[in-house]
């Protein structure tokens, strides 16, 4: 069972730099979203989407942006890497919004490095 | 401050004994979510509830909506139990994560 799929598992980026990390579940899933997680810190939502199509901001969206082109792919771009951008990022998805009343399913995280 | 607090931070325990992590939030919720999350860094959600207690095999999680306050109890540790256990609740629109509590269990 695939469930939650991230690539790439870790990446070392230069300053400047961008790159695009992946998404894919195959659950089915309407709602995706992607969080940082930072010593310290707990997960912090980046940005999600509530379906195909859309997507909105989370709690910290600057630096970052994604696309929802189709259902089971939720992509976050860096445009121009940033060393406060070194982080571990999860991908989540769940069958329904609210993220209380129902269970989201996480992927394994991306270790990204910026230099 | 953060609107979910996790307490110990840090926690060691040998093989077979009992323990208590515990979660405060300051927010009203409906609900609160306990998940594991593994040093390879997946994440697995443990427990949802928004009432009483909720047991799977060696966890229980329970909580008290009134005063704020959840726990995860794992009985008869095991060093596979060694983790990250994470609360988090909030609201529909911004969902609120402890720091996480790392659980180390020796043999």
């Amino acid at each position: 069972n695939a469930g939650v799929t991230q690539t790439p598992k870790f990446r070392v980026l230069k300053t400047g730099q961008s790159m695009t990390l992946l998404c894919a579940q195959d659950m089915n899933h309407e709602y995706m979203y992607w969080y940082r997680q930072d010593p310290g810190m707990g997960l912090r939502l980046i940005h999600y989407s509530v379906g195909e199509g859309t997507t909105a901001k989370g709690e910290v969206p600057d630096g970052y942006n994604v696309s929802r082109l189709k259902k089971q792919n939720f992509l976050l771009g860096l445009e121009s890497a940033a060393p406060s951008q070194t982080s571990v990022y999860f991908c989540a998805s769940s069958s329904r919004w609210g993220g209380l009343n129902t269970e989201a399913f996480f992927g394994q995280g991306t270790r990204l490095t910026v230099v | 401050k953060n609107e979910v607090e996790q307490s110990p931070q840090n926690l060691t325990a040998q093989e077979g004994e009992f323990i208590t992590i515990n979660c405060s939030y300051s927010v009203g919720i409906s609900a609160l979510h306990w998940l594991q999350q593994h040093p390879g860094g997946g994440i697995v959600s443990l427990f949802m509830l928004s009432s009483g207690k909720k047991k799977h095999g060696r966890l229980i999680a329970t909580i008290n909506i009134q005063e704020k306050h959840s726990s995860l109890h794992i009985t008869a540790s095991h060093p596979r139990d060694s983790a990250v256990y994470i609360c988090h609740t909030g609201t529909a629109s911004k969902l609120t994560f402890g720091t996480g509590t790392r659980l180390q269990v020796t043999l």
